[in-house]
């Protein structure tokens, strides 16, 4: 399996403040991944594919970057709306897994 | 704009047999690849497996001898079966869509399922 290893778990930010949340997989994955955002009750929703193409419909103020290892989901300046749970998914592999999840709180 | 519409048995006794159903509504169902993926504290989000309209499928190989993944295209359903619950199989069991090389972009609004004797 290839395994995804987010960091921080749990990040307290401020209305206004750039988030960086990191995603990291034990083989490489090109750029083969996916960052949802999920709420409390709520499926998630797929805001980046392909590590970095912005899904329609989502703010500009997400970002992502990275390929083979490495990846960041950045949030410029974040908003109310984005306190949420932030999950990476690879779709490398047939066997496609998720990062065990950044709580992003108010602080 | 591609709906589910997820449907099941939310309570379970140990040894018993889970069984979910995903209708999908407003697009195409052929083309897709529809799954299955489950969510608990113990284990974060689980992809279980998926299913071409084909009919051709892949399982998580932790699941593989239990779960079945089927396709009713004429019903633009899919289903989830999984057998000889645990109550470690306690989640809440989302369907979801995706199209070729992209990950999942449409999903159901879950459905909880506990397993207690």
């Amino acid at each position: 399996d290839i395994q995804m290893t987010q960091s921080p778990s749990t990040l307290s930010a401020s209305v206004g403040d750039r988030v960086t949340i990191t995603c990291r997989a034990s083989e490489t994955i090109v750029s083969w991944l996916a960052w949802y955002q999920q709420k409390p009750g709520k499926a998630p929703k797929l805001l980046i594919s392909k590590a970095s193409s912005l899904e329609s419909g989502v703010p500009s103020r997400f970002s992502g970057s990275g390929s083979g290892t490495e990846f960041t989901l950045t949030i410029s300046s974040l908003q109310p709306d984005d306190f949420a749970s932030y999950y990476c998914q690879q779709y490398s592999s047939y066997l496609k897994t998720f990062g065990q999840g950044t709580k992003v709180e108010i602080k | 704009q591609v709906q589910l519409q997820q449907w099941g048995a939310g309570l379970l006794k140990p040894s018993e047999t889970l069984s979910l159903t995903c209708a999908v509504y407003g697009g195409s169902f052929s083309g897709y690849y529809w799954g299955w993926v489950r969510q608990s504290p113990a284990k974060g989000l689980e992809w279980m497996g998926e299913i071409s309209h084909s009919g051709s499928t892949d399982y998580n190989p932790s699941l593989e001898s239990r779960v079945t993944i089927s396709v009713h295209t004429s019903k633009n359903q899919f289903s989830l079966k999984l057998t000889s619950v645990t109550a470690a199989d306690t989640a809440v069991y989302f369907c979801a869509g995706r199209m070729l090389g992209t990950p999942f972009h449409y999903w159901g609004r879950g459905t909880p399922v506990s397993v207690s004797s």
